[in-house]
């Protein structure tokens, strides 16, 4: 069964640093896609950004991008000048033809001044 | 784009009480999931629809629990006689078909089992 793990429990970061969250996940499919979702306190989850498997470019949205290893089956979140409002559950998720998307844990961003 | 519309969003219930849950989707997406997710953890599938048909459940969902989705529109999600360890938060989402289409989500039903 496929699997994702974010390691990090916690993270934090200063207002306009860069912060990298990991996911690492499990899978013997070659075509997938990998997402990921913030979820702010008490507020609904939105995606993020997305990457599909076949594609070797580093999808980028603005001031976030990824960092994904196919072969290593890593997929970290880069935050760049990071700001008060990233504060948020973020999770790794992971989707194949025919499932349901599969989370990991989550990882908990704290964003200080 | 209305988005994904949850209700109720809070329910106190007492064990042993049925409570049902209704999700009204994106009106073009013909996916729909529930997960459900208890504090600090991810979200944990528990069953899904393509249009009226129920395509797969999780192991996590004992008899207790029961999802329809008639004529492919809204969905509700039956928990019969809740126990305590059935509070948590209860996401809907719903997508398009395709492997890129993301989830969107609704705000989700917390259920209280007391």
């Amino acid at each position: 069964a496929q699997t994702v793990t974010q390691s990090q429990p916690e993270m934090s970061v200063q207002e306009a640093e860069t912060v990298t969250l990991s996911c690492t996940y499990d899978t013997s499919e070659s075509d997938y896609y990998l997402f990921w979702y913030k979820q702010p306190p008490s507020r609904q989850m939105i995606l993020v950004i997305r990457q599909e498997a076949y594609k070797q470019q580093n999808a980028t949205e603005n001031r976030f991008s990824v960092n994904f290893q196919k072969a290593a089956k890593s997929f970290s979140l880069k935050i760049s000048d990071s700001q008060l409002g990233d504060a948020a559950m973020y999770f790794c998720a992971y989707h194949q033809a025919g499932t349901a998307l599969i989370f990991g844990k989550g990882t908990t961003l704290s964003v200080s001044s | 784009d209305t988005g994904v519309s949850q209700n109720p969003r809070h329910k106190i219930t007492k064990r042993g009480q049925n409570v049902t849950f209704r999700c009204d989707p994106i009106s073009e997406h013909n996916r729909l999931y529930w997960y459900r997710q208890t504090l600090g953890q991810g979200p944990e599938f528990l069953t899904y629809f393509q249009n009226e048909a129920q395509l797969e459940k999780s192991r996590l969902l004992s008899d207790r629990f029961s999802a329809e989705r008639p004529k492919g529109s809204f969905s509700t999600l039956e928990i019969q006689r809740t126990e305590q360890g059935d509070s948590a938060m209860y996401l809907c989402a719903s997508r398009r078909t395709g492997l890129n289409s993301p989830l969107h989500f609704g705000n989700g039903t917390r259920l209280t089992v007391t």
